[in-house]
C-alpha cells in the first residue's frame, strides 16, 4: 500500500530534550516536506527536500533540522525543543514530474508534539 | 509572495443541501496547481480535488466540484448533497512546481441532520 508513515504519532517531552520525528514514504517520491499546523494559522512549511542530499528552508525553519540521506526517509530533528514548538506536524511527499496527478502531495497521519 | 485566503472560518449546511467554500489566492505566476484538502477529526489530510491553472474546465470529483476563476484568482469548492461525513476542516492550497505548498487558514464545515 502506498503511504507516508510518521513516528511517533504522539509525543510529550520536556524543554531541551532532543527528539526526532521520522517520516518514510514507499512511493519513490523525490519531493518530501514537513509542515506544522497551529490553530488559526493553517499549515506552514518547515523544510522541504527535492531529492537526496537536497534540502531547503520553508516558512518557519527556526529550531528545526532535517536530513535526506535516503530517498524514502526525511526525519525532522528538534535539537532543543521549546514550548512554542508544541504543534501538530505533518510529513508529505510527491513526485516532481511536472504534472498535476503525480505532483499531488500525500500526507502522513500527523504527529502531535507537546513540549512542556 | 503567494498567499491563500479563506475568508470563512466556519460554515454550516443541512444534510442533502449544497454548500460553497470560498478561496482566493494571490500570485503573479500563470502555471500552478490548486488543491482542496479535507481534515476530519482524525486529523488526517485527505485530498478532495485538484485543478491545474492552465485548464479552464472546472474539476469535479463525485459530489465535489470547483469554480475556478483564474482572472479573479478564485477557487471555490462546492459540495453537493452534503453528508454527515463531510463535516471537517477544509483547506485550500496553492502549489507552483518545485515551490512550497501554501495553505489557507481553513474553513470548518458543520453538517446538520
Amino acid at each position: 500500500e502506498a503511504q507516508v508513515t510518521q513516528n511517533p504519532r504522539y509525543l510529550i517531552t520536556v524543554t531541551g530534550k532532543k527528539l526526532t520525528v521520522t517520516c518514510s514514504q514507499n512511493m519513490n517520491h523525490e519531493y518530501m516536506s514537513w509542515y506544522r499546523q497551529d490553530p488559526g494559522l493553517g499549515l506552514r512549511q518547515i523544510y522541504y527536500s527535492m531529492n537526496v542530499e537536497v534540502t531547503d528552508k520553508g516558512d518557519v525553519p527556526e529550531g528545526y533540522k532535517v536530513s535526506r540521506k535516503e530517498k524514502r526517509n526525511f526525519p525532522l530533528i528538534l535539537e532543543s525543543p521549546s514550548p512554542n514548538q508544541t504543534s501538530l506536524y505533518f510529513c508529505a511527499s510527491s513526485f516532481l514530474a511536472g504534472d498535476l496527478i503525480r505532483d499531488t502531495q500525500y500526507f502522513g497521519p500527523g504527529t502531535r508534539l507537546t513540549v512542556l | 509572495a503567494q498567499t491563500v485566503t479563506q475568508s470563512q472560518p466556519e460554515m454550516s449546511v443541512q444534510e442533502a443541501e449544497t454548500v460553497t467554500l470560498s478561496c482566493t489566492y494571490d500570485t503573479s505566476e500563470s502555471d500552478y496547481y490548486l488543491f482542496w484538502y479535507k481534515q476530519p477529526p482524525s486529523r488526517q489530510m485527505i485530498l478532495v480535488i485538484r485543478q491545474e491553472a492552465y485548464k479552464q474546465q472546472n474539476a469535479t470529483e463525485n459530489r465535489f466540484s470547483v469554480n475556478f476563476q483564474k482572472a479573479a484568482k478564485s477557487f471555490s469548492l462546492k459540495i453537493s448533497d452534503s453528508q454527515l461525513g463531510d463535516a471537517a476542516m477544509y483547506f485550500c492550497a496553492y502549489w507552483r512546481h518545485t515551490d512550497k505548498l501554501i495553505f489557507g487558514t481553513g474553513t470548518r464545515l458543520q453538517v446538520f441532520p
